[in-house]
């Protein structure tokens, strides 16, 4: 499975864009990519999914490159709602996907 | 309401008992996964079943145990339970046997503390 790696944290304040970043050089040719979000004691919800170029939905985006060794969600216009843990994961359509979670990204949203 | 049903919500236990965790996945949905959150781990895939078959098995120690019924609910067993066992521990669902299209629709999670 595809490892993946992103930012521990970061901060923005309400109303602006965040974007963040996930690193995952190994991708395989079958893997898609999906972003989960999580609040505190909170199970995991499904955000977007992907497998190549751009993917938008009602609360975000997803900019997946040509070599789609990366792929960026960006959480337009913010809210302090939106402060949670983001989890990217990449995954095989295939049958015995361990979607395995990473550390995530902590977003904090300040007033 | 993510239509991932986890029962109980809270369980408090001592050393050395057993516990069953249920699922009821979401409707139309085969696959059921459980995963285990703690506070210095995150996130750990235990176990997968499709349609009532094992499909896949991840950091799943062997005091653990779990199945899929033919009703497509799950049980997720813990025994000769140690205090490193609380945790919360999420169940998952899908339609196919992985998440391609809309993901892993998650449940509000069992709270597990053992003392």
């Amino acid at each position: 499975l595809a490892k993946t790696t992103q930012p521990i944290s970061m901060d923005s304040y309400e109303g602006q864009e965040v974007n963040i970043t996930c690193s995952h050089n190994n991708i395989a040719t079958n893997d898609y990519i999906t972003w989960y979000q999580q609040f505190p004691s909170q199970g995991p919800r499904f955000i977007i999914q992907g497998y190549k170029t751009k993917v938008t939905n009602e609360v975000a985006s997803l900019f997946i490159p040509a070599d789609r060794k990366s792929s960026t969600l960006s959480l337009p216009r913010v809210s302090l709602s939106d402060t949670a843990v983001y989890y990217c994961l990449v995954g095989d359509k295939a049958a015995g996907n361990k979607l395995t979670f990473g550390g995530g990204t902590r977003v904090l949203v300040k007033p | 309401d993510s239509g991932v049903t986890q029962t109980p919500k809270h369980l408090i236990t001592a050393t050395g008992q057993r516990v069953t965790l249920r699922c009821s996945p979401r409707s139309g949905d085969l696959s059921v996964y459980w995963y285990q959150q703690s506070l210095d781990q995150g996130l750990q895939f235990l176990i997968q079943y499709y349609n009532g078959e094992e499909r896949a098995k991840g950091n799943i120690l062997e005091r653990f145990s779990a199945q899929q019924f033919p009703d497509l609910h799950s049980e997720l067993n813990l025994s000769s339970l140690e205090l490193g066992d609380s945790a919360l521990y999420f169940c998952a669902s899908s339609v196919g046997m992985g998440g391609e299209g809309y993901g892993y629709t998650f449940g509000s999670g069992t709270r597990l503390t053992v003392v």
